[in-house]
């Protein structure tokens, strides 16, 4: 099974700063992997899918990238409504795998 | 609009049994393969079965092979899960998501709880 390690697990970020999240597959998954936002109590939201395209209605400021083991998730200036738990997924090979999360907080 | 809607979730003992539905609708669901994705309370996402569009082809999560069934009915535009001998691990809000290779889980029902606990 393909393992995702994501990081930072938590941080504390301001509204206006630049966020970075990355996680590492444990092999390569070519550009297969997608980005997930999920607010308590809510369903997860994708906001990027192989690795780099932003989902039709997600705010510019973000953005996906990488290929192969290393893959970031940008915000480029955070907002208010940016604040929860980002996750990633690799869908190159069952099983799916997902990373274990970030939780952006203030 | 793409709709997936998930019931069946509730209270049932440590090794019982429950079943899953997901109603499906906006999409031609005959064309599409399907998961079911869950998350333990406070916990992350986990993958938990696959099923091709015809059925023809099942992935399960290790941790619930053998007791987990998921199966569909493109007639009836619906996904199941069939759950035995659940345990308290398997305590969690089940999402049905729909598939593609290259969009992933782009769409998610609600989630419906499954609480086992005696």
């Amino acid at each position: 099974d393909i393992q995702m390690t994501q990081s930072p697990s938590a941080m504390s970020a301001s509204v206006g700063d630049r966020v970075t999240i990355t996680c590492r597959a444990s092999q390569g998954i070519s550009n297969y992997l997608a980005w997930f936002q999920q607010k308590p109590g809510k369903v997860p939201k994708r906001l990027i899918y192989a690795a780099s395209s932003l989902q039709s209605g997600v705010p510019s400021r973000f953005s996906g990238s990488g290929s192969g083991t290393e893959f970031t998730l940008t915000i480029s200036s955070l907002q208010p409504e940016d604040f929860a738990t980002y996750y990633c997924l690799q869908h190159h090979i069952y099983p799916l795998t997902f990373g274990g999360g970030t939780k952006v907080e203030i | 609009e793409v709709q997936l809607v998930e019931s069946g979730g509730g209270l049932v003992q440590p090794g019982g049994s429950l079943r899953l539905s997901c109603a499906a609708s906006g999409f031609t669901f005959s064309t599409y393969a399907m998961n079911w994705v869950r998350q333990a309370p406070g916990k992350g996402l986990e993958w938990v079965s696959y099923i091709s569009s015809s059925s023809s082809t099942i992935y399960y999560a290790d941790s619930v092979k053998g007791r987990f069934t998921i199966s569909r009915d493109n007639a009836k535009n619906s996904l199941y899960l069939q759950m035995n001998s659940l345990g308290d691990e398997d305590t969690a809000v089940y999402y049905c998501t729909r598939w593609t290779s290259i969009a992933a889980l782009e769409y998610w029902g609600q989630g419906t709880l499954v609480t086992v606990s005696s």
